[in-house]
C-alpha cells in the first residue's frame, strides 16, 4: 500500500532563506507527483506536477525534484518571502490503481 | 472560467440528516474526484468519477454515494449523517489520468454533524 510521508510537520524560517521542503513514497510504481499549496481555509492550489519519467520541475522561486528509486521527492523554495506561509502538500498518482495519495502535509511560517 | 466551484461552503447537520454537496468545472475535464480533509491525516480519497456516468470507490467511501449525471458536474450524498463525517469536503478535476495528472481544486465545504 502506497504512503506517503512529509517531514517536517512545520517549518518556521527567516524571510530570505533558501529552504527544502522533503517528501518520501513507498511504491516507485507511480504516475506522477505533484506539489500544492494550501492558505488557511482555502482549497489547494497545483505549484508542479512531476512526470515519472523526469527528474525535476521548475516554476521561478520554486524548483521540484524526483527521485523514484528511492522514493522521494523535495521542493526547493528560493529567496523565501512573508507570501510564501502556508501549508505544502505532496501527492502521488499510483500507476497500479489509478489513486493519487497525499503527504499531510508540511506547514511553512516566513518569519519577516 | 470559474474554474471548479463547490456548494454550500458551510454546513451543519444532525446526526441522521441527509444532504447533497454540489461540485461544478467548466473545464471540460473527464475525471472528478472527491475527497476529505481531517487535520492531520492529509487529503483521503472518497471516490471519483472518469466520466459522465461512471462512479468507481475511493479509499474512504463507506457512508457516501454519488452521481455523474453530467460530465460537468459531481455530487457527493450523505444519506444518514455521522459525527465522524464531520471535515472539509474537496472537489477535484483533471482532464487526464496517469502520466500528466494535473488536479485543480475547488475551495471546500466545511461540514459539521452534530
Amino acid at each position: 500500500k502506497q504512503e506517503v510521508t512529509q517531514i517536517p510537520a512545520a517549518l518556521s524560517v527567516p524571510e530570505g532563506e533558501n529552504l527544502v521542503l522533503n517528501c518520501s513514497f513507498t511504491d516507485s510504481a507511480i504516475y506522477n507527483l505533484q506539489w500544492f499549496r494550501q492558505d488557511p481555509g482555502k482549497g489547494l492550489t497545483s505549484l508542479l506536477l512531476i512526470q515519472s519519467s523526469q527528474r525535476e520541475q521548475t516554476s521561478g522561486r520554486l524548483n521540484a525534484s524526483l527521485d523514484k528509486s528511492s522514493g522521494r521527492s523535495t521542493l526547493y523554495i528560493a529567496a523565501s518571502q512573508p507570501g510564501d506561509s502556508a501549508t505544502y502538500l505532496c501527492a502521488v498518482e499510483n500507476s497500479s490503481a489509478s489513486k493519487i495519495i497525499f503527504g499531510s502535509g508540511t506547514r511553512l511560517s516566513i518569519r519577516p | 472560467n470559474a474554474g471548479v466551484t463547490q456548494t454550500p461552503k458551510f454546513r451543519v447537520l444532525k446526526t441522521g440528516q441527509s444532504m447533497t454537496l454540489l461540485c461544478a468545472q467548466d473545464m471540460n475535464h473527464e475525471y472528478m474526484y472527491w475527497y476529505r480533509q481531517d487535520p492531520g491525516m492529509g487529503l483521503r480519497l472518497i471516490h471519483y468519477s472518469v466520466g459522465e456516468g461512471t462512479t468507481a470507490k475511493g479509499e474512504v467511501p463507506d457512508g457516501y454515494n454519488v452521481s455523474r449525471l453530467k460530465k460537468q458536474n459531481f455530487l457527493l450524498g450523505l444519506e444518514s449523517a455521522a459525527p465522524s463525517q464531520t471535515s472539509v469536503y474537496f472537489c477535484a478535476s483533471s482532464y487526464e489520468a496517469g502520466t500528466y495528472n494535473e488536479q485543480f481544486f475547488g475551495p471546500g465545504t466545511r461540514l459539521t454533524v452534530l
